[in-house]
């Protein structure tokens, strides 16, 4: 069944780059689009970008100056590099399986990632 | 971008009862192909969300007929009938018509 899973450092230093992975089984990144997103504590949900089947991306422009996604499809990984942290950007941050038609189908279980010193 | 609105932000439900959830869109999502890109998904507390409804009204894989969802446009509601103890939890619209997608800020669904 379709599976994914985040992982990365749940504590990053202000001004530092977070790097976060997302690891899928059950479906071929080369013909599924997946998506980041995230969710401040108590707070909603924020697209973050998209890495689509085909290798392009999609940013959402409130921080695309800071982020970029990419993807190892022979490991099934996708990657978020963001950088230049700061303590808004403290939140749990999701990886989702995202299709034109039905939106984002699966999602992973998340991982929380704290800005601070 | 889209700016997706809800109502109410909580709501208080007896269990078997009937409620609904309305998401309220800042323009049409109605896309240039004729599709309406609007879901729900419900986040159960500690958990990441979860997809309950696509393209308005179509049930994702393994939802319950319990939950439907209806409305065009800009104007969409999302019944709940015969409420159980598993349906509590926040639940969010949100669009994939126009980039970015974007989400409702969200109804709290809690037991009275």
């Amino acid at each position: 069944q379709v599976q994914l899973k985040e992982s990365g450092p749940g504590l990053v230093q202000p001004s530092q780059t977070l790097s976060l992975t997302c690891t899928v089984s059950g479906l071929s990144l080369t013909s599924n689009s997946v998506s980041w997103i995230r969710q401040p504590p108590g707070k909603g949900l924020e697209w973050m970008g998209v890495i689509w089947s085909n290798g392009g991306t999609d940013y959402n422009s409130a921080i695309k100056s800071r982020l970029s996604i990419s993807r190892d499809t022979s490991k099934s990984q996708v990657f978020l590099k963001m950088n230049s942290l700061q303590t808004e950007d403290t939140a749990m941050y999701f990886c989702a399986r995202i299709r034109i038609t039905t939106g984002f189908d699966y999602w992973g279980q998340g991982v929380m990632v704290t800005v601070s010193s | 971008d889209v700016v997706m609105t809800q109502t109410p932000v909580s709501l208080s439900v007896s269990l078997g009862g009937q409620v609904s959830i309305s998401c309220r869109s800042s323009q049409s999502l109605v896309h240039n192909n004729g599709n309406t890109y609007l879901s729900w998904y419900l986040q159960k507390p500690g958990q990441s969300p979860q997809l309950l409804i696509y393209k308005v009204s179509n049930r994702f894989s393994g939802i319950s007929d319990r939950f439907s969802g209806s409305g065009s446009g800009t104007d969409f509601t999302l019944k709940i009938s015969r409420v159980e103890p598993d349906d509590l939890g926040v639940y969010y619209c949100g669009q994939g018509t126009q980039y970015p997608p974007t989400f409702g800020a969200g109804t709290k669904l809690e037991l009275k």
